[in-house]
């Protein structure tokens, strides 16, 4: 079957702007993660949902970036006022129910590039 | 707070060789680990994890890890090393979440594994 998608694959944007980024788990995954990685890094947690509702925002680095996931299938990560030191990789996973032993699929990720 | 470290940004290895990756964490109970692989263009994949019992863990495309609490590592291993295994490697060590019910996974900075013909 289809796995995780991510839309766009390449953003670029200029400080300041609003941008959106879009995932699209596998269909029937109750729980989603959001990830940052910055380059020469590994992936940073950002967020998870279970459903449509935010279990942990904890990763969040500050009130610019927020998530949603209004009908507990895609989820978009919003980023606003965007800074150069937003530029990354963001990526998306999702799981089957979000239980600690299940294994977690993670789509190709959007890179996004802020001038 | 959990760490991971990965102390070789880059390895090289020849065609056929054996390949050893190292990973170190830092984490009070024990663990939940994991090794991911990442080529350029693809998302991350999950190669194995380790979660309780047997220390040596057998994953994909012909890995295994073996789990050493006293030396609190968890190093992945292949004994011959194909030239489509060039790629970014990742060790990481999961967290339960304070929510309950999931984990987290801390990941190391990365392994990039360099195959020469």
């Amino acid at each position: 079957g289809a796995g995780v998608s991510q839309t766009p694959s390449n953003k670029v944007t200029e400080k300041g702007k609003y941008v959106e980024l879009r995932c699209d788990p596998i269909s029937g995954h109750t729980a989603l993660y959001w990830y940052r990685q910055s380059l020469g890094q590994g992936p940073e947690f950002l967020i998870y949902f279970q459903g449509t509702g935010a279990a942990d925002d904890s990763g969040l680095p500050n009130d610019r970036f927020f998530a949603v996931r209004p009908e507990g299938s895609v989820s978009t990560l919003k980023i606003q006022r965007t800074e150069r030191g937003d530029s990354a990789v963001y990526l998306c996973a999702s799981s089957p129910s979000g239980l600690a032993m299940e294994t977690q699929y993670f789509g190709p990720g959007t890179r996004l590039l802020v001038l | 707070a959990q760490s991971v470290t990965q102390p070789d940004i880059h390895i090289t290895v020849s065609e056929g060789a054996s390949l050893e990756l190292r990973c170190n964490y830092s984490y009070g109970a024990t663990p939940y680990l994991f090794w991911y692989v990442q080529s350029p263009g693809q998302g991350l994949q999950l190669l194995l994890k380790y979660f309780s019992g047997d220390t040596l863990v057998q994953g994909i495309k012909g890995f295994e890890a073996e789990f050493k609490r006293s030396q609190s590592s968890f190093n992945l291993r292949k004994p011959s090393v194909h030239w489509s295994d060039a790629a970014e490697y990742f060790c990481a060590v999961g967290e339960s979440l304070a929510s309950g019910g999931s984990y987290i996974p801390t990941f190391g900075r990365g392994t990039s594994l360099i195959v020469h013909p």
